[in-house]
């Protein structure tokens, strides 16, 4: 079945870079998406990739993508104070004819100075 | 800016009561799901709809049932809510065709 594995925490100094990974089990996922939650509130769409890429970059934020091992990252630089949140990964799916995200437990990072 | 709102942002329910929790989008999405978050576990699917009077079940349905009377309103309802059900529930829209979606800010329930 589906799943994506995450870790649940990473603790960085402010300045540094952050390195978030996740891997999958859906080889066919067409998309794979990084979702931000900050404390008390909703999740909110951060960035994605298409599978045929190897990496994305959006301002800060890069994201890397190995097909062959599943494994997706998502590198902050100079990660800053505002950055501290829960990081979900999540994987798409088509199931029953129905598209769907398969998200994973959910990295906290903590930005400390 | 896709707007997905959630009626209540904490609410508190004692054990067998019915829960009524209400989802908003306004870009005018097909899709929309209902979600419980917690620690540990990231958040698993309760059901989801794909068109006005259509509900499909998710992974963990037990407990729950959904209505879609409107296109933009989507509710959740506990029938007889349970200490087990204490969760946040999170409410997501989408597009037809698309997989990205867009969340409300979460219901925080407790169920005394």
């Amino acid at each position: 079945g589906e799943d994506v594995e995450q870790s649940l925490f990473l603790s960085v100094r402010e300045g540094d870079s952050s390195v978030i990974n996740c891997t999958y089990t859906d080889s066919s996922s067409t998309y794979l998406y990084w979702y931000k939650q900050e404390p008390g509130a909703g999740l909110q769409l951060l960035t994605y990739i298409f599978s045929n890429m190897d990496m994305k970059q959006d301002q800060r934020l890069t994201v890397l993508l190995n097909k062959k091992d599943k494994h997706l990252s998502l590198r902050i630089a100079d990660t800053q104070t505002g950055d501290s949140a829960i990081y979900f990964c999540a994987e798409s799916i088509r199931s029953g004819g129905y598209n769907k995200l398969i998200f994973g437990a959910g990295t906290r990072l903590a930005v400390h100075p | 800016d896709v707007k997905v709102t959630q009626s209540s942002r904490y609410l508190v329910k004692r054990t067998g009561e019915k829960v009524f929790l209400e989802c908003v989008q306004d870009m005018d999405h097909e899709n929309m799901f209902w979600y419980r978050q917690d620690p540990g576990l990231g958040l698993r699917l309760i059901y989801f709809s794909y068109d006005v009077k259509m509900k499909e079940k998710g992974d963990i349905p037990e407990g729950y049932s959904v209505s879609r009377e409107k296109k933009e309103r989507f509710s959740l309802i506990l029938e007889s809510a349970s200490t087990n059900q204490t969760s946040m529930y999170l409410c997501a829209s989408s597009a037809p065709g698309r997989y990205e979606q867009y969340f409300g800010p979460g219901t925080r329930l407790t169920v005394t």
